[in-house]
């Protein structure tokens, strides 16, 4: 079957650094997303990766190793408003997405 | 604000009742989703339109029915609902159906309990 690992709930401090990481198991592998949920709202698109590797975005960046059916969220410099919910998704040979449960972070002042 | 509004945001309804769930995207997508959210469980898929036609029902029971007049608009009718249906309902458009690394944009979602 196919399967997105994910930690249920991470605590991270304020203006630290945190990684968020994905392992997939998929029937083939077209690209993997990453979704911010802030509670209550509509989960919205943070990055996409295809190739390995590190993809930066300000204090955010997403690394892929195809290899090892692995992906990691890092953010950096947290802030308050970072406090949600992170969402994987691998795109499969079908280009079905295929979620993982989400990671809860909790920022602390 | 990602261009897709759902209506209504907050919906109770008893395992009698008919309601629907209307989406509207504004970002001249073609394809348009419904997904149901349950606590700690991921995003399940239920629906895909692309260009008004069903490409995807995934053994979604009947007594969710979904309508889809035109590409902006998709609706979830619901009737004779279970308590075990009471989840966040999502509505999600993108450009294509997904062939391809389609992003999808959500919509804020309608949280519904079934007493």
């Amino acid at each position: 079957g196919q399967n997105i690992d994910q930690p249920t709930e991470m605590t991270a401090t304020e203006g630290a650094i945190v990684q968020i990481n994905c392992t997939y198991q998929t029937s083939g592998f077209n690209g993997l997303f990453w979704y911010q949920q802030h509670a209550g709202e509509a989960p919205t698109f943070l990055s996409y990766n295809v190739l390995d590797g590190l993809e930066e975005k300000g204090r955010f960046s997403s690394f892929l190793s195809r290899s090892k059916g692995y992906s990691y969220l890092l953010l950096k410099e947290l802030q308050m408003k970072d406090s949600a919910s992170y969402l994987c998704a691998v795109l499969d040979s079908n280009y079905q997405l295929i979620w993982g449960a989400g990671t809860k972070l909790i920022i602390k002042p | 604000e990602t261009g897709v509004t759902q209506t209504p945001r907050h919906l109770v309804m008893g395992m009698t009742n008919k309601k629907s769930l209307k989406c509207e995207q504004h970002l001249g997508h073609n394809a348009m989703y419904w997904y149901k959210q349950s606590a700690k469980k991921p995003l399940e898929l239920m629906f895909v339109y692309n260009f008004k036609e069903q490409t995807e029902n995934n053994s979604v029971p009947s007594r969710f029915s979904p309508e889809c007049p035109n590409s902006s608009h998709l609706f979830l009718h619901l009737h004779t609902l279970q308590p075990e249906d009471s989840a966040l309902y999502l509505c999600a458009s993108s450009q294509d159906t997904g062939r391809g690394p389609d992003t999808q944009y959500f919509g804020p979602g309608t949280r519904l309990t079934v007493l």
